[in-house]
Protein backbone atom coordinates (compact mmCIF):
# COMPACT_ATOMS: atom_id res chain seq x y z
CA UNK A 1 0.00 0.00 0.00
CA UNK A 2 1.43 3.61 -1.58
CA UNK A 3 2.15 5.52 1.71
CA UNK A 4 2.87 9.08 2.23
CA UNK A 5 3.96 10.58 5.72
CA UNK A 6 3.63 14.02 7.22
CA UNK A 7 5.39 14.51 10.79
CA UNK A 8 2.32 16.41 12.39
CA UNK A 9 -1.25 16.43 12.05
CA UNK A 10 -1.54 19.18 14.12
CA UNK A 11 0.62 22.23 14.78
CA UNK A 12 0.53 25.72 16.63
CA UNK A 13 3.90 27.72 17.07
CA UNK A 14 4.61 31.34 17.19
CA UNK A 15 5.12 34.12 15.35
CA UNK A 16 8.45 34.54 14.54
CA UNK A 17 9.27 30.63 15.52
CA UNK A 18 10.86 28.40 12.49
CA UNK A 19 8.88 25.68 11.91
CA UNK A 20 10.08 22.36 10.31
CA UNK A 21 7.62 20.43 8.45
CA UNK A 22 8.18 17.04 6.93
CA UNK A 23 7.21 14.65 4.53
CA UNK A 24 7.96 10.63 3.92
CA UNK A 25 7.09 8.87 0.71
CA UNK A 26 7.91 5.01 0.70
CA UNK A 27 7.31 4.53 -3.38
CA UNK A 28 10.46 5.40 -4.37
CA UNK A 29 8.64 8.60 -6.30
CA UNK A 30 10.99 11.10 -8.39
CA UNK A 31 8.70 13.74 -7.33
CA UNK A 32 7.16 15.33 -4.35
CA UNK A 33 5.51 18.87 -3.58
CA UNK A 34 4.38 21.21 -0.76
CA UNK A 35 0.85 22.30 -0.95
CA UNK A 36 -0.82 24.86 1.27
CA UNK A 37 -4.78 24.93 1.23
CA UNK A 38 -6.68 27.72 2.37
CA UNK A 39 -10.64 28.03 2.12
CA UNK A 40 -11.99 29.19 -1.30
CA UNK A 41 -8.70 28.84 -2.77
CA UNK A 42 -8.27 25.39 -3.50
CA UNK A 43 -4.79 24.06 -3.49
CA UNK A 44 -1.83 26.13 -4.09
CA UNK A 45 1.37 25.02 -4.67
CA UNK A 46 4.59 26.42 -3.15
CA UNK A 47 7.68 24.22 -3.72
CA UNK A 48 8.22 21.03 -5.73
CA UNK A 49 11.33 19.15 -6.15
CA UNK A 50 12.30 16.35 -8.93
CA UNK A 51 15.30 14.84 -7.63
CA UNK A 52 17.43 14.80 -4.22
CA UNK A 53 18.70 18.59 -3.66
CA UNK A 54 16.86 19.82 -6.62
CA UNK A 55 13.53 22.32 -5.98
CA UNK A 56 11.68 24.59 -8.10
CA UNK A 57 9.49 27.10 -6.82
CA UNK A 58 5.49 26.80 -6.68
CA UNK A 59 3.01 29.56 -7.31
CA UNK A 60 4.27 30.97 -3.26
CA UNK A 61 7.09 30.31 -2.37
CA UNK A 62 7.47 33.47 -0.27
CA UNK A 63 8.72 32.90 3.51
CA UNK A 64 8.96 29.32 2.55
CA UNK A 65 12.42 27.25 1.87
CA UNK A 66 12.27 23.26 0.91
CA UNK A 67 14.85 20.59 1.81
CA UNK A 68 15.61 17.02 0.30
CA UNK A 69 18.33 15.36 1.05
CA UNK A 70 17.27 11.47 0.64
CA UNK A 71 15.07 10.75 -1.87
CA UNK A 72 12.05 10.05 0.31
CA UNK A 73 12.12 12.99 2.52
CA UNK A 74 10.75 17.09 1.32
CA UNK A 75 10.77 19.19 4.34
CA UNK A 76 9.22 22.44 4.27
CA UNK A 77 10.70 25.06 6.33
CA UNK A 78 8.78 28.18 8.05
CA UNK A 79 12.06 30.72 8.73
CA UNK A 80 10.07 32.67 10.46
CA UNK A 81 6.47 31.67 10.87
CA UNK A 82 3.71 34.57 10.62
CA UNK A 83 -0.30 34.52 11.31
CA UNK A 84 -0.92 34.57 7.74
CA UNK A 85 0.85 31.35 7.49
CA UNK A 86 -1.63 29.93 9.11
CA UNK A 87 -3.18 27.10 6.58
CA UNK A 88 -3.59 23.33 6.41
CA UNK A 89 -0.43 22.09 4.56
CA UNK A 90 -0.36 18.93 1.72
CA UNK A 91 2.40 16.85 0.76
CA UNK A 92 2.62 14.91 -2.02
CA UNK A 93 4.54 12.05 -4.30
CA UNK A 94 4.45 11.25 -7.75
CA UNK A 95 6.20 9.25 -10.29
CA UNK A 96 7.45 11.01 -13.42
CA UNK A 97 5.42 11.12 -16.16
CA UNK A 98 2.22 13.21 -17.78
CA UNK A 99 -0.25 10.92 -16.46
CA UNK A 100 1.22 9.66 -13.17
CA UNK A 101 -1.01 11.02 -10.34
CA UNK A 102 -0.16 12.49 -7.39
CA UNK A 103 -0.19 10.53 -3.71
CA UNK A 104 -0.65 12.93 -0.83
CA UNK A 105 -0.22 12.12 2.55
CA UNK A 106 -2.78 13.12 5.50
CA UNK A 107 -2.03 17.23 5.91
CA UNK A 108 -0.86 19.53 8.69
CA UNK A 109 -3.20 21.49 10.15
CA UNK A 110 -0.62 24.82 11.64
CA UNK A 111 -2.16 27.37 13.47
CA UNK A 112 0.30 30.64 13.79
CA UNK A 113 -0.42 32.58 16.89
CA UNK B 1 -5.87 33.90 -15.22
CA UNK B 2 -7.36 31.24 -13.59
CA UNK B 3 -6.85 28.19 -15.32
CA UNK B 4 -9.00 25.96 -13.50
CA UNK B 5 -12.24 26.90 -12.56
CA UNK B 6 -15.48 25.04 -10.64
CA UNK B 7 -17.53 27.00 -10.44
CA UNK B 8 -20.40 25.35 -7.63
CA UNK B 9 -18.74 26.09 -4.29
CA UNK B 10 -21.53 23.52 -2.78
CA UNK B 11 -24.22 20.95 -4.22
CA UNK B 12 -26.59 18.72 -2.51
CA UNK B 13 -27.36 15.98 -4.22
CA UNK B 14 -30.14 12.67 -3.36
CA UNK B 15 -28.64 9.14 -2.42
CA UNK B 16 -28.72 7.04 -5.19
CA UNK B 17 -29.22 10.13 -7.85
CA UNK B 18 -26.23 10.82 -10.21
CA UNK B 19 -24.85 14.30 -9.82
CA UNK B 20 -21.99 16.10 -12.23
CA UNK B 21 -19.47 18.42 -10.66
CA UNK B 22 -18.61 21.45 -13.09
CA UNK B 23 -14.67 21.93 -14.25
CA UNK B 24 -13.76 24.17 -17.34
CA UNK B 25 -10.13 24.72 -17.87
CA UNK B 26 -7.63 26.82 -19.71
CA UNK B 27 -4.75 26.32 -21.56
CA UNK B 28 -2.40 26.67 -24.74
CA UNK B 29 -0.84 23.17 -24.32
CA UNK B 30 -1.95 20.99 -26.95
CA UNK B 31 -1.09 17.73 -24.38
CA UNK B 32 -2.52 18.05 -20.74
CA UNK B 33 -3.77 15.51 -18.30
CA UNK B 34 -6.68 16.50 -16.41
CA UNK B 35 -7.17 14.92 -12.69
CA UNK B 36 -9.92 14.90 -9.60
CA UNK B 37 -9.13 14.38 -6.50
CA UNK B 38 -11.89 13.65 -3.47
CA UNK B 39 -11.45 15.41 0.37
CA UNK B 40 -13.26 14.07 2.75
CA UNK B 41 -13.29 15.72 6.16
CA UNK B 42 -10.50 13.34 7.06
CA UNK B 43 -8.22 15.77 5.22
CA UNK B 44 -6.36 13.03 2.93
CA UNK B 45 -6.79 13.95 -0.87
CA UNK B 46 -7.72 10.61 -2.99
CA UNK B 47 -7.05 10.09 -6.52
CA UNK B 48 -10.55 9.26 -8.39
CA UNK B 49 -9.76 9.70 -12.36
CA UNK B 50 -7.97 10.59 -14.98
CA UNK B 51 -8.24 12.00 -18.34
CA UNK B 52 -5.22 13.18 -21.18
CA UNK B 53 -5.86 15.27 -24.14
CA UNK B 54 -5.43 12.69 -26.68
CA UNK B 55 -7.77 10.22 -25.09
CA UNK B 56 -10.62 9.42 -27.51
CA UNK B 57 -12.95 7.88 -24.97
CA UNK B 58 -13.81 9.21 -21.70
CA UNK B 59 -12.42 8.08 -18.71
CA UNK B 60 -14.03 5.86 -15.87
CA UNK B 61 -13.53 4.19 -12.47
CA UNK B 62 -16.46 2.86 -11.24
CA UNK B 63 -19.56 5.06 -10.09
CA UNK B 64 -17.09 7.93 -11.54
CA UNK B 65 -16.71 9.02 -15.08
CA UNK B 66 -15.37 11.97 -17.06
CA UNK B 67 -17.38 13.82 -19.08
CA UNK B 68 -14.38 14.98 -21.60
CA UNK B 69 -15.44 18.34 -24.19
CA UNK B 70 -12.34 19.28 -25.24
CA UNK B 71 -13.87 22.02 -27.78
CA UNK B 72 -15.58 23.38 -24.58
CA UNK B 73 -13.06 23.12 -22.14
CA UNK B 74 -14.84 21.12 -19.57
CA UNK B 75 -14.07 17.99 -17.82
CA UNK B 76 -17.17 17.22 -15.29
CA UNK B 77 -17.16 14.43 -12.98
CA UNK B 78 -20.09 12.30 -13.10
CA UNK B 79 -20.97 10.43 -10.20
CA UNK B 80 -23.75 7.31 -10.57
CA UNK B 81 -25.60 6.40 -7.60
CA UNK B 82 -24.58 8.74 -4.58
CA UNK B 83 -23.84 7.05 -1.50
CA UNK B 84 -23.60 8.91 1.65
CA UNK B 85 -19.64 8.55 1.69
CA UNK B 86 -19.42 10.57 -1.48
CA UNK B 87 -20.01 13.67 0.47
CA UNK B 88 -16.91 15.34 0.71
CA UNK B 89 -14.92 18.34 -1.37
CA UNK B 90 -14.15 17.93 -5.14
CA UNK B 91 -11.26 18.89 -6.90
CA UNK B 92 -10.71 19.14 -10.57
CA UNK B 93 -6.62 19.30 -11.61
CA UNK B 94 -4.91 20.11 -14.86
CA UNK B 95 -1.16 19.50 -16.08
CA UNK B 96 -0.27 20.63 -18.79
CA UNK B 97 2.83 18.55 -20.48
CA UNK B 98 5.26 21.61 -21.65
CA UNK B 99 5.96 21.65 -18.07
CA UNK B 100 7.77 18.39 -17.92
CA UNK B 101 7.54 15.39 -16.14
CA UNK B 102 7.61 17.01 -12.90
CA UNK B 103 4.12 16.45 -12.62
CA UNK B 104 3.25 20.16 -11.44
CA UNK B 105 -0.73 20.18 -11.01
CA UNK B 106 -2.91 23.18 -11.57
CA UNK B 107 -5.79 23.11 -8.89
CA UNK B 108 -9.37 24.48 -9.13
CA UNK B 109 -11.26 26.20 -5.94
CA UNK B 110 -13.13 22.59 -4.62
CA UNK B 111 -16.76 22.07 -5.15
CA UNK B 112 -18.61 20.74 -1.57
CA UNK B 113 -20.85 17.56 -2.21
CA UNK B 114 -23.39 16.69 0.51
CA UNK B 115 -25.48 13.63 -0.13
CA UNK B 116 -28.45 13.35 1.57
CA UNK B 117 -30.02 10.21 2.97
Amino acid sequence: DVKVTQSSRYLVKRTGEKVFLECVQDMDHENMFWYRQDPGLGLRLIYFSYDVKMKEKGDIPEGYSVSREKKERFSLILESASTNQTSMYLCASSRDGPSYEQYFGPGTRLTVT
Amino acid sequence: AQKITQTQPGMFVQEKEAVTLDCTYDTSDPSYGLFWYKQPSSGEMIFLIYQGSYDQQNATEGRYSLNFQKARKSANLVISASQLGDSAMYFCAMREHGSGNTGKLIFGQGTTLQVKP
